[in-house]
């Protein structure tokens, strides 16, 4: 298993692009979510799934979109890029039900920078 | 609503033990975990604990709970400098939610 795989790992862009980060894992978890790792802010949540076809906002969403049409894929979309979202991203998915099976299994990271 | 205190910063020598404190906000905690964080690098989980038990050990890692105050703790007897990273407290309340992380603690080992 490659478990959790991130795409690209390192990104940078100019303000008003926009792009994807992949996230993809062959585990066949049910749940998915999106980080983002700001220093002195620990993880906060984007979004996240609990199914193919089912998403949800977390704490902070704005300007970010995502889809989840597979099990296996839950890219995360930046619409416009803005300097605020230099952050590092992770990927992180999870099965149903409870420990050990529902720990988080964090992917590498994307490390986004926007000028 | 769900929050996750954790101090930003700890430093200890090698070989003496280290203890992360935690503090969360939800009675309705089901199980708590602690991950690692090396540089560059995601987050490993390190142990759970699930919120009816007080106290679980592992190896090197000893886990208390204090449900009635809330606090968690993580202890690493005999810190070695390859346990230099961030540690983070999360938990997770029952239902389809993802878990709540705290902003993390900063180990440092001085050798």
């Amino acid at each position: 298993n490659a478990g959790v795989t991130q795409t690209p790992k390192f990104q940078v862009l100019k303000t008003g692009q926009s792009m994807t980060l992949q996230c993809a894992q062959d585990m066949n978890h049910e749940y998915m979510s999106w980080y983002r790792q700001d220093p002195g802010m620990g993880l906060r949540l984007i979004h996240y799934s609990v199914g193919a076809g089912i998403t949800d906002q977390g704490e902070v969403p704005n300007g970010y979109n995502v889809s989840r049409s597979t099990t296996e894929d839950f890219p995360l979309r930046l619409l416009s890029a803005a300097p605020s979202q230099t952050s590092v991203y992770f990927c992180a998915s999870s099965p149903r039900g409870g420990p050990p099976q529902s720990q988080q299994f964090f992917g590498p990271g994307t490390r986004l920078t926007v000028l | 609503g769900e929050d996750v205190e954790q101090s930003l910063f700890l430093s200890v020598r090698e070989g003496d033990s280290s203890v992360i404190n935690c503090t969360y906000t939800d009675s309705s905690s089901t199980y708590l975990y602690w991950y690692k964080q090396e540089p560059g690098a995601g987050l490993q989980l390190l142990t759970y604990i699930f919120s009816n038990m007080d106290m679980k050990q592992d190896q090197r890692l000893t886990v208390l709970l204090n449900k009635k105050d809330k606090h968690l703790s993580l202890r690493i007897a005999d810190t070695q400098t390859g346990d230099s990273a961030i540690y983070f407290c999360a938990e997770r309340t029952p239902g389809n939610t993802p878990l709540v992380f705290g902003k993390g603690t900063r180990l440092s080992v001085i050798a």
